[in-house]
């Protein structure tokens, strides 16, 4: 069964150095997002991604934050200067297209722990 | 009014027993309304998802109701069992817009055996 796949399962910074988070989507899927929960919390959304370009994002996606689709595979979530607030679980999702596809396959998560 | 808002936040059921978890929203322009289950270090799974169209879905032991004109749903789990002990989020979505997924608070659910 096709999965989104996320790497690193964890990664720990110090505070203020920059992170990449990276997915790697379904391969028929046209559209992207990043959510994070921090621990214990909701799932928030960040940012979604179609046509290489963001569709929507949060007001939590502020100029620390960006996204990339680098190649036709996988999807990036970049943190400029991380801060201690930016610790949480970041799951990647995807979907296919229209609404007779509605389903978003999650990832299993990378866990930022920022020091 | 793009909330949905989820309770209780917590639930403690017996084995054998039913799980009730409800949620509600404001925005009518939701359109898909799916439940995710989550357990510990592991991304949301879909479970099951229900349209405005139709006032209940069954899968298994799984039940969700909806009342549109209340606009409220619910999810009900049949003979709870011990492995059904995770985190569950009721969630709403446009899909007619390509819409983001808005997410309840979640509900930590534990099964007694």
């Amino acid at each position: 069964e096709p999965e989104v796949t996320q790497t690193p399962s964890h990664q720990v910074t110090q505070m203020g150095q920059e992170v990449i988070l990276r997915c790697v989507p379904i391969s028929n899927h046209l559209y992207f997002y990043w959510y994070r929960q921090i621990l214990g919390q909701k799932v928030e959304f960040l940012v979604s991604f179609y046509n290489n370009e963001i569709s929507e994002k949060s007001e939590i996606f502020d100029d620390q934050f960006s996204v990339e689709r680098p190649d036709g595979s996988n999807f990036t979530l970049k943190i400029r200067s991380t801060k201690l607030e930016d610790s949480a679980m970041y799951f990647c999702a995807s979907r296919r297209r229209g609404n007779l596809n509605t389903e978003a396959f999650f990832g299993q998560g990378t866990r930022l722990t920022v020091v | 009014q793009q909330q949905v808002k989820q309770s209780p936040q917590s639930l403690i059921v017996q084995k054998g027993g039913i799980s009730i978890i409800n949620c509600a929203y404001e925005n009518t322009a939701f359109d898909y309304f799916p439940w995710y289950q989550q357990f510990p270090g592991k991304g949301p799974a879909l479970l099951i998802a229900i349209r405005p169209d139709v006032s209940e879905k069954k899968e298994g032991r799984f039940t969700i109701s909806f009342n549109k004109s209340a606009k409220q749903f619910s999810l009900h789990i049949m003979d709870s069992q011990p492995g059904d002990s995770a985190t569950y989020f009721c969630a709403a979505s446009n899909v007619n817009r390509d819409d983001k997924i808005i997410f309840g608070k979640g509900t930590r659910l534990h099964i007694l055996p």
